[in-house]
């Protein structure tokens, strides 16, 4: 199975808190997980990745927490601002000689002031 | 350093035509990757490109097919253009470590 499911599709915290979103996959063959962020008019970019190896990334207000055992992963965000209002997407690749990426749905994030 | 470059950024079609889409990627990157982005179906994977050839295919049909130049330069076409075309197609470039680094995309609609 190739799929990564993504929740909530939506979500509203006020400035401050710290939105979590969870992505599942199936595949135990995924061995990078990133996180994109999405702005309306614009790509997604990346902003933060994890393997694995670990059970958590930090890299400025972005952590990732991985559950091995569970295929389970999540991304927090804290302090959010309202500029932090954009869709995340979660998403897996399995390496084996293509970076191809499985996407989630998207989380669609309002951080009201 | 400049980023992944799509052009053109906006592009209105009638059914039944074909289109063609360019990427440019991120000096010295050799691998480029192909998006659809709807908001029905999300971001699918298309096809990627490694050193001018085809490393792996999404499930599309036949109508979408790409190319990748000997510069790491690729384009995309569809042909026989239909209405569910209509989408957001991201191009993507990425280095060994698995970092991608996507373009602000191509608005495809048809009509």
């Amino acid at each position: 199975q190739q799929q990564v499911k993504q929740s909530p599709q939506s979500l509203i915290v006020q400035k401050g808190g710290i939105p979590i979103i969870n992505c599942a996959y199936e595949n135990t063959a995924f061995d990078y997980f990133p996180w994109y962020q999405q702005f309306p008019g614009k790509g997604p970019a990346l902003l933060i990745a994890i393997r694995p190896d670990v059970s958590e990334k930090k890299e400025g207000r972005f952590t990732i927490s991985f559950n091995k055992s569970a295929k389970q992963f999540s991304l927090h965000i804290m302090d959010s601002q309202p500029g932090d209002s954009a869709t995340y997407f979660c998403a897996a690749s399995s390496g084996a000689g293509s970076y191809q990426l499985t996407f989630g749905k998207g989380t669609k994030l309002s951080v009201i002031p | 350093k400049a980023g992944v470059t799509q052009t053109p950024r906006y592009l209105i079609k009638t059914r039944g035509q074909q289109v063609t889409l360019s990427c440019s990627p991120i000096s010295g990157h050799r691998s480029v990757s192909w998006y659809q982005q709807t908001p029905g179906q999300g971001l699918q994977f298309l096809f990627e490109y490694f050193s001018e050839t085809q490393r792996n295919k999404g499930n599309f049909p036949g109508r979408f097919s790409g190319r990748q130049f000997s510069n790491s330069r690729s384009e995309m076409n569809v042909s026989t253009l239909e209405l569910g075309d209509s989408a957001l197609y991201l191009c993507a470039s990425s280095s060994r470590d698995y970092g991608y680094t996507f373009g602000s995309g191509t608005r495809l609609t048809v009509v």
